[in-house]
């Protein structure tokens, strides 16, 4: 079956660091991609999205970059902030399969000021 | 606009107890799916439904757990015998036709169960 991978945390960072969160993908058809967030005491959103190859979903200064050849859309950000801690969870779904989503375990990202 | 709403925010329950679940979707939103978090962990698919169509029903992980919807409005989501491992944020998703495969979430249900 379907299935995500993303890298483990907790991740914890410098203000105005890089960030880089790997996400990997396995599916038996041709997914929609996502990243999720959610923010301390709060409900989970859409942060970013990508529906076909080589599409690059942004949002928030956050990028990713659908890629069909390595099954990866890796969440990157160039300059984080204290405000970016947070859960990032990287998910995809398939219209045929009704587009329930499967999601990674979620990766912890703690900011230092 | 109003989001999705779930009710009660909060439930603790004794183990063997039987427990409800609500979620409002938003207005017009065909699709309504529901996913468990357990601590430390990502999101499992629960159940969905679409419009009148029969329900997928594959991520139920036993026959203690069971979902309606009323038509394309309210779902409630009930956990018979409760046990301890059905402790999770229980989270409710909607999504329009129109962009199927964009899902809006609720707050969730955090149920504890004793």
């Amino acid at each position: 079956g379907d299935s995500v991978t993303q890298m483990e945390g907790p991740v914890t960072l410098s203000e105005e660091a890089f960030l880089t969160i790997n996400c990997t993908y396995t599916a038996t058809g041709y997914p929609s991609l996502f990243w999720y967030v959610q923010y301390p005491g709060e409900g989970l959103q859409l942060l970013l999205k990508a529906t076909k190859a080589d599409d690059k979903g942004s949002n928030k200064g956050f990028e990713a970059t659908y890629r069909k050849e390595t099954t990866s859309f890796h969440l990157e950000k160039g300059s984080v902030q204290v405000s970016d801690s947070a859960v990032y969870f990287c998910a995809l779904s398939e219209i045929v399969r009704g587009n329930k989503l499967v999601f990674g375990a979620g990766t912890i990202l703690r900011v230092k000021s | 606009g109003a989001g999705v709403s779930q009710s009660p925010s909060n439930k603790v329950t004794e183990k063997g107890k039987d427990v409800e679940l609500r979620c409002d979707p938003i207005s017009g939103h065909t699709a309504l799916y529901w996913y468990r978090q357990r601590l430390g962990q990502g999101l499992e698919f629960l159940i969905y439904f679409q419009g009148n169509s029969a329900p997928d029903k594959s991520g139920l992980p036993s026959d203690r757990f069971s979902a309606e919807r009323t038509g394309e409005s309210v779902s409630t989501l009930t956990i018979q015998r409760t046990q301890q491992e059905d402790s999770a944020v229980y989270l409710c998703a909607s999504s329009p036709e129109q962009v199927q495969n964009e899902q809006f979430f609720g707050p969730g249900t955090r149920l504890t169960v004793l």
